[in-house]
């Protein structure tokens, strides 16, 4: 699996946009691009993912370079409740359950009023 | 939908000790993965179920074992506890034909190994 690397901390301001970068300079043709936070004292949840269209849904977008070598995840009007660690992932295909979550130590991304 | 459940929600043992987690997946599951969260840490992957047999490992001792049942539940087990083994236990559940993005995660069970 790829590796990624996000910034450990990031501060937005409540109702504003929320950008989280993730860098995944080795990521393989065949690898997608997921997103998952975990909000302090639950399990992780799945947001959005993506191979190299820009993807959105109703809870956020996913930009991906060009290049495929980096993607940023976008709340686009982020709330207190947006407040979590927000994990990139990288892996191979979406079919099959069969597939481990290998997840970092992602960025803790705190909403302030 | 209740959605994927755990017990117990915490527990604490003693060094030497033995502990068994249970999980219920999400209804409409059959595949149930066990990842292991150490504070500060992104979860890591122990092992996944599916038709009641162990499919994929991480790289975890043989001191986890797990279990998984014809109604789809599922069970870890940690033999010999040590200190090391204090964390927050998830299980996530999944349909085995479906991707990354259809797993779901229970809120955990927090082992504390004193």
């Amino acid at each position: 699996d790829a590796k990624t690397t996000q910034p450990p901390s990031m501060d937005c301001a409540e109702g504003r946009a929320a950008n989280l970068p993730c860098n995944h300079s080795t990521i393989s043709g065949n690898e997608y691009v997921y997103w998952y936070r975990q909000i302090h004292s639950q399990g992780p949840q799945y947001i959005i993912h993506g191979l190299k269209n820009n993807e959105t849904n109703e809870m956020a977008s996913l930009i991906i370079t060009e290049d495929r070598k980096s993607s940023t995840l976008i709340l686009p009007h982020a709330t207190l409740r947006d407040t979590a660690v927000y994990y990139c992932i990288v892996r191979v295909g979406i079919g099959g359950s069969n597939y481990k979550l290998t997840f970092g130590k992602g960025t803790l991304l705190t909403v302030n009023p | 939908d209740a959605g994927v459940t755990q017990s117990p929600t915490h527990l604490i043992k003693t060094r030497g000790q033995q502990v068994t987690l249970r999980c219920s997946p999400k209804s409409g599951h059959d595949t149930v993965s066990w990842y292991q969260q150490a504070l500060g840490q992104g979860p890591q992957f122990i092992f996944q179920y599916y038709e009641e047999e162990e499919r994929q490992r991480g790289n975890f001792p043989d001191r986890f074992s797990g279990h998984q049942f014809p109604n789809y539940s599922s069970e870890l087990n940690v033999n010999a506890l040590l200190l090391g083994d204090s964390a927050l236990y998830l299980c996530a559940s999944s349909l085995f034909d479906r991707g990354l993005s259809g797993r779901y995660f229970g809120p955990g069970t927090r082992l504390t190994v004193t």
